[in-house]
């Protein structure tokens, strides 16, 4: 059975820096073709893809985020990590993790998200 | 980036009916080693995407086969071929050929 569970704060304050962790289990992201993105999206709007790490740490960035994003990988802990610098109040988002893999291209397994308000 | 446009934005449905759901690209999903790499995902109230339809018209584990996709090139359309209660949320097509990954706005399927 494969999970993938996000986790972090539920509330940051403006310019300060966001930091999820999403904790999967079923499958190895040391498995060729594997990988794990980060897609958010804001109330009541439509998904926006952020980043994306897979098996051979080979990285990929959204271009209008890039600056302010990092994705890195614990295989051992099966976990990926967010990290998104300067968060602003239009960041508020639900952000989930999602697994993907080469042959598919698709996003197969989610997490339930995790809610994150930017307020002062 | 590769901008996906869904239409219609909003469809009601009577239930047992079909529903059609389009998707276009502003270029071509074919990548280069042949595939085209459009999936579905459904979005229930509530709920995180669901994972429908891969790579134009597989679809993935446990999905019913009322579900179907089509299309080819820029063009690319979801089928239900009767609408059940459960089918009621947000279904996305999203392209996987290039970077970054791009979602269409949504469309919202509600029961007349």
């Amino acid at each position: 059975q494969i999970t993938l569970k996000e986790s972090g704060p539920t509330l940051v304050k403006p310019t300060q820096t966001l930091t999820l962790t999403c904790t999967f289990s079923g499958f190895s992201l040391s498995t060729s073709g594997v990988g794990v993105a980060w897609i958010r999206q804001p109330p009541g709007k439509a998904l926006e893809w952020l980043t994306l790490i897979y098996w051979n740490d080979d990285k990929r960035y959204s271009p209008s985020l890039k600056s302010r994003l990092t994705i890195t990988k614990d295989t051992s802990k099966n976990q990926v990590v967010l990290t998104m610098t300067n968060m602003d109040p239009v960041d508020t988002a639900t952000y989930y993790c999602a697994r993907t893999r080469w042959l598919q291209a698709a996003f197969d397994y989610w997490g339930q998200g995790t809610l994150v308000t930017v307020s002062s | 980036d590769i901008v996906m446009t869904q239409t219609p934005l909003s469809s009601p449905v009577t239930l047992g009916q079909p529903a059609s759901i389009s998707c276009r690209s502003s270029q071509s999903l074919v990548h280069s080693d042949g595939n085209t790499y459009l999936s579905w995902l459904q979005q229930r109230p509530g709920q995180p995407p669901r994972l429908l339809i891969y790579k134009i018209s597989n679809r993935f584990s446990g999905v019913p086969d009322r579900f179907s996709g089509s299309g080819a090139g820029t063009d690319f359309t979801l089928k239900i071929s009767r609408v059940e209660a459960e089918d009621v949320g947000v279904y996305y097509c999203m392209q996987a050929t290039q970077f970054p990954r791009t979602f269409g706005q949504g469309t919202r399927l509600e029961i007349k």
